[in-house]
């Protein structure tokens, strides 16, 4: 299996700038969580979805960050307008319905100048 | 709210030692996980606790888990260089397919 793929795995950007952050999870896992890691704040939570509906957002940080998941094989987190508190490394991980571990993705490390 | 706590934070450790990682958490919760990052890398699974008593062990690494102490171990046997990295526990908010929340994470270092 190819695990759980992200795009793009660096972007750099300009403050104001839209960035749209794509995960395509593992075949057959039917939830999805995001993450973003940071040095001054560690691992957090930032939205999960289960057969592609979302359950707890209550991570997002704020208005300027949204989610989706269309489908069962993608989903994006998009930040609008970005700004540089929000460069951290993005990750995005899958499941199967809890049933096992949550798998990473390589993530994608945003620096927002 | 849920908080994980791990200790230590920074561990230094000569090849050959044993040691162990703690992580408490403070609220109930039957599912704990054990993951390593490598510096730029990403996580990699290494243990999921399911159950109050719970024992896994993979080559030089055994983690316990504990429910009604909410705690778990993550116990380094004859440690070698390889097992250089940072170690997050984690527990999952509700009973299952939920987000996890990360402890901030064991950077342990094995010198020769």
């Amino acid at each position: 299996d190819a695990g759980v793929i992200q795009s793009p795995r660096h972007e750099v950007t300009e403050m104001g700038q839209e960035v749209t952050l794509r995960c395509k999870p593992i075949s057959g896992h039917n939830s999805l969580f995001w993450y973003r890691q940071t040095m001054m704040r560690g691992l957090e939570l930032l939205i999960y979805f289960n057969n592609n509906v979302p359950i707890d957002d209550s991570g997002m940080p704020e208005d300027r960050f949204s989610a989706k998941m269309p489908n069962a094989s993608f989903s994006t987190l998009k930040i609008q307008p970005s700004e540089p508190r929000d460069s951290a490394v993005y990750f995005c991980a899958s499941s199967f319905s809890g049933k096992e571990t949550q798998y990473f993705g390589p993530g994608t490390r945003l620096l927002v100048l | 709210e849920l908080k994980v706590e791990q200790n230590p934070l920074f561990l230094s450790m000569q090849e050959g030692k044993n040691y162990t990682i703690y992580c408490n958490y403070s609220t109930t919760s039957d599912r704990l996980y054990w993951y390593r990052q490598d510096p730029g890398k990403s996580l990699e699974s290494l243990f999921v606790l399911l159950s109050n008593g719970a024992v896994k062990q993979e080559g030089r690494l055994m983690a316990s888990l504990d429910t009604k102490a909410r705690l778990s171990t993550l116990h380094i046997t004859a440690a070698v260089h390889d097992l250089s990295a940072t170690y997050f526990c984690a527990v999952e908010k509700g009973g299952g397919a939920d987000g996890l929340t990360f402890g901030k994470g064991t950077h342990l270092i094995i010198q020769p």
